[in-house]
């Protein structure tokens, strides 16, 4: 069985441009999460969808990051503009329903210069 | 405030030795506990998960406890290998569909 895919695994951008980063979840998972892993923290969740819905964006700095999950599959996760402060690991996990095991990806390490 | 602590914050051990994890949590209602393995560069993979009613949760040399009344959990991890080296996250969780709480991890390394 195919795990949870991001891409880019590595981007390296100055502050005040945009990024956009990819996930492709496990076939069949309802659930998807964006994570936020600052170095020598754990993940913090960004948001969370149920197919193309949102269920949790609390945590989500809605003036810069946004996150979309049109078909209920496939999502990105963009920041515009960059701060130094978003330099991080982003991790994508699904899970086949809410609550149930999260399964994560590889992560993409962001570095903002 | 929902909050996982663990301790300690990074471990130095030789290879084939035994050593112990721990985390403290606060989040309530408890619904259940888990550890994760982050290798460097990849994501978490989970190791154990137990319930409220489980006290001990083994996989392979990975032996996780849970004592929820004093809400607290340790993962063993029994004669250390080199692969072992990475970070190890306690990660509890409250209701059914609310997000995890996770801990900011151990960093174990395991050297010859």
């Amino acid at each position: 069985e195919a795990g949870v895919a991001q891409s880019p695994r590595y981007k390296i951008i100055e502050k005040r441009q945009s990024v956009a980063f990819w996930c492709n979840p496990i076939s069949g998972h309802a659930t998807l999460y964006w994570y936020q892993q600052i170095l020598g923290q754990g993940p913090k969740l960004l948001i969370q969808f149920q197919n193309n819905g949102v269920v949790d964006d609390s945590q989500l700095p809605k003036d810069r990051f946004s996150a979309e999950r049109l078909k209920g599959v496939d999502s990105t996760l963009k920041i515009q503009p960059a701060k130094l402060e978003d330099s991080a690991v982003y991790l994508c996990a699904s899970s086949l329903d809410q609550g149930r095991e999260q399964y994560f990806g590889p992560g993409t390490r962001l570095t903002v210069t | 405030k929902n909050q996982v602590e663990q301790s300690p914050q990074s471990l130095i051990i030789l290879e084939g030795k035994n050593c112990t994890l721990q985390c403290n949590y606060t989040v309530s209602p408890f619904s259940n506990l888990r550890w994760y393995k982050q290798d460097t560069g990849r994501g978490p993979v989970s190791l154990t998960i137990m319930t409220f009613s489980e006290n001990t949760k083994s996989n392979g040399r990975y032996t996780a406890t849970l004592d929820a009344d004093t809400k607290q959990s340790s993962l063993h991890i029994t004669a250390s290998q080199l692969s072992d080296s990475a970070s190890y996250i306690c990660v509890v969780s409250g209701q059914a569909g609310t997000a995890l709480i996770f801990g900011k991890g151990t960093t174990l390394s395991v050297s010859s």
